[in-house]
């Protein structure tokens, strides 16, 4: 059972269209954090949220902590194809240390 | 930002034989690292984690005795897979953690290494 589940798994969109990535669990986090891997790399770190239905701004990335703190989503606006790798949220258990348990992820792929 | 560094990026090996990944945190020092085990196009999955000075732990169907880790010092964890077999070929990457400026303990930036890639003949 997969406790974050990531949705779209896969868009395939063109440059200068908007997009947004859902991530959703039935468990509450106490932090959330979303991450962009290209491929043969490991993850980069975009953001992390703490607060429920925080709202955080990266240029064109827009990222939000559900209010009950179990879901989040990330719009891209004007996608660039230096957008396209694979998104993944990743989340802290209330509770637990400091590891995380990562989303099912979503492939991105915005061509020209 | 911090750096995590990650030796080899790639290796291949014959079946039956031992493999070493090295996770290093160049810039500051890692009391917990974590070991992640990814399959092609799929997300991160959680193999263990590293405390210094102390063992390991693993999660749930993870063996111990297959992937042994060690965490000597606060600035190296190792994983090494034991008596690889083809099954075991896949991306590990490993990550570490500064602490939080805000308190909360699960706040601090997570950093990766660069992953490395396995492949069992």
């Amino acid at each position: 059972t997969q406790l974050l589940e990531q949705s779209p798994q896969f868009l395939s969109i063109q440059e200068g269209e908007n997009l947004t990535v859902y991530c959703n669990s039935s468990s509450v986090f106490s932090s959330l954090q979303w991450y962009r891997q290209e491929p043969g790399e490991g993850p980069v770190l975009l953001v992390t949220v703490v607060t429920g239905g925080e709202v955080k701004k990266l240029k064109r990335l827009t990222f939000q902590f559900g209010d009950a703190r179990k879901d989040s989503s990330l719009h891209i606006t004007a996608a660039q194809p230096g957008d396209t790798g694979l998104y993944l949220c990743a989340g802290a258990l209330t509770g637990t240390a400091s590891k995380l348990t990562f989303g099912t992820g979503t492939r991105l792929q915005v061509t020209l | 930002g911090a750096v995590v560094s990650q030796h080899p990026s790639r290796v291949i090996c014959k079946s039956g034989t031992s493999v070493k990944i090295e996770c290093r945190s160049l810039d500051f020092q890692a009391t917990t690292m974590f070991w992640y085990r990814q399959f092609p196009k799929k997300s991160l999955m959680l193999m263990a984690t590293s405390n210094e000075g102390s063992k390991a732990t693993y999660e749930q169907g993870v063996e111990k005795d297959k992937f042994l880790i060690n965490h000597a010092s606060l600035t190296l964890s190792t994983l090494t897979v034991t008596s690889a077999h083809p099954e075991d070929s896949s991306f590990y990457i490993c990550s570490a953690r500064v602490a939080g400026t805000s308190g909360h303990a699960n706040t601090g930036e997570l950093f990766f290494g660069e992953g490395s890639r396995l492949t069992v003949l």
